[in-house]
């Protein structure tokens, strides 16, 4: 089992659609996670971070369920300008850890 | 707000030539890494530093070399360029080894 899976997609929607994301980890001790976004031929930005009890900002929300071991981005009500590519992120535990695992990362067009 | 910053922004080299990739962050960040992104492949780690005058191998360190030149700067090396190692290099930094990740804004390599 790969360290991080997400979603393959790509999700084609439709403006004003909501759609939502997966992604599975592998490390049961695993500390923090994210969501970063990704336009293209850009660098990846910070969306949200992710919290045990899950959190929202404005149309997206993150959840973590750690029985699981998965996380999940809901987007409501899409924009054109959501289209970008969506990286899950997850820092392993391990001793002294500074690595950062990536996802290959869900491709999102929101279409008019 | 420069953040962090990476030069050249594109280059090309023939096979078997070096050179060096330069980052530097105005962040007064303890921690910083080197990333590759191929298509298919997602974000994967060549290097990190944790601090200044530390560095660690991450998962795919071969065929590169890094020099954390003091806490500001980390410098990638291709001693002797391959086609493998054409890519989308991403430089990144963030304090500690929590939180957000901040990226530049990445260096296009092509190996002929």
């Amino acid at each position: 089992r790969k360290e991080v899976e997400q979603d393959p997609g790509p999700f084609n929607v439709p403006e004003g659609a909501t759609v939502a994301f997966n992604c599975t980890y592998s490390n049961s001790a695993s500390q923090s996670f994210f969501w970063y976004r990704q336009d293209c031929r850009k660098e990846p930005k910070l969306l949200m971070s992710v919290y045990s009890s899950g959190n929202e900002d404005g149309r997206f929300t993150a959840q973590l369920n750690r029985a699981s071991q998965y996380i999940s981005l809901l987007i409501r009500d899409s924009k054109l300008s959501d289209s970008a590519t969506y990286l899950c992120v997850v820092n392993l535990a391990r001793a002294g850890s500074y690595q950062l695992t990536f996802g290959k990362g869900t491709k999102l067009s929101v279409i008019p | 707000n420069a953040g962090v910053t990476q030069t050249p922004k594109f280059q090309v080299l023939k096979t078997g030539q070096s050179m060096t990739l330069q980052c530097a962050q105005d962040m007064n960040h303890n921690s910083m890494y080197w990333y590759r992104q191929d298509p298919g492949m997602g974000l994967r780690l060549i290097y990190y530093s944790a601090s200044e005058g530390t560095t660690d191998k991450g998962e795919v360190p071969n065929g590169y070399n890094v020099s954390r030149l003091n806490k500001r700067e980390f410098s990638l090396r291709l001693e002797s360029a391959a086609p493998s190692q054409t890519s989308v290099y991403f430089c990144a930094s963030r304090t500690g080894n929590t939180g957000e990740l901040f990226f530049g804004e990445g260096s296009r390599l092509t190996v002929l």
